[in-house]
């Protein structure tokens, strides 16, 4: 148990759909991250949220959006689905000023765009 | 380009042996280097992390080593047990990107009794 916890843990929608995912963050954990995880794939970074500001972004486009409110919690938001947006999408937490520090990754929200 | 490269193959070995996994990478010059342990539709949990300034790491059966000379690390599990079989994934992090982690595809390894 790490103490992240990811909602939904499955979801199927259609290309052209948008679609939330939520992230709550290890206690006292300020920075969130998600990844997406491609099947046989290592994850891929999608961006960084430290104290409500993203302050990193992978090489995704901008119809992937997040959110961290004040109390850590995250969300992930994708906009315009395709087929190559299927994927496990991780939430990882960590504390913010250790830049050194392992991440918590919680279980996943399976997505499917058919 | 930048690629963090782990072998894709299977690694199939006795219970009781020792497994070893390499990850190479080209084009990073990591800060640190992180394993991770990652089950059938699971998130990755942390392992070790080691410093570029450090050789050698071990906890418990788990042992790392990093060359940043080869820029390789070896991830070794001494007398293996059949609850090892997962994927382990090497993932580095350099001094420019801090917060990004870049991960390897992992290497799967199967631990029969």
């Amino acid at each position: 148990e790490t103490g992240v916890t990811q909602s939904p843990t499955h979801l199927i929608k259609t290309r052209g759909q948008q679609v939330t995912l939520r992230c709550s963050s290890q206690s006292g954990h300020n920075t969130v991250s998600w990844y997406q995880q491609a099947l046989g794939q290592g994850p891929q970074f999608i961006f960084q949220y430290y104290r409500e500001e993203e302050n990193g972004r992978g090489n995704f486009p901008p119809r992937f959006s997040g959110l961290q409110f004040p109390n850590y919690s995250s969300e992930l938001n994708v906009n315009a689905l395709e087929l190559d947006d299927s994927a496990l999408y991780l939430c990882a937490s960590k504390l913010g000023t250790t830049n050194t520090g392992e991440l918590f990754f919680g279980e996943g929200s399976r997505l499917t765009v058919l | 380009s930048q690629k963090i490269e782990q072998n894709s193959e299977a690694l199939n070995i006795q219970e009781g042996k020792t497994a070893t996994l390499t990850c190479n990478y080209t084009n990073y010059s990591p800060a640190y280097l992180q394993w991770y342990r990652q089950d059938p539709g699971r998130g990755p949990v942390f392992l070790l992390l080691i410093r570029e300034n450090e050789k050698e790491k071990r906890k418990e059966r788990l042992k790392v080593t990093f060359d940043t000379t080869l820029k390789q690390s070896l991830f070794h599990i001494t007398a293996s047990q059949p609850a090892d079989s997962a994927t382990y994934l090497c993932a580095l992090m350099t001094t420019d990107s801090w917060g990004k982690l870049q991960f390897g595809a992992g290497t799967q390894v199967v631990v029969t009794p």
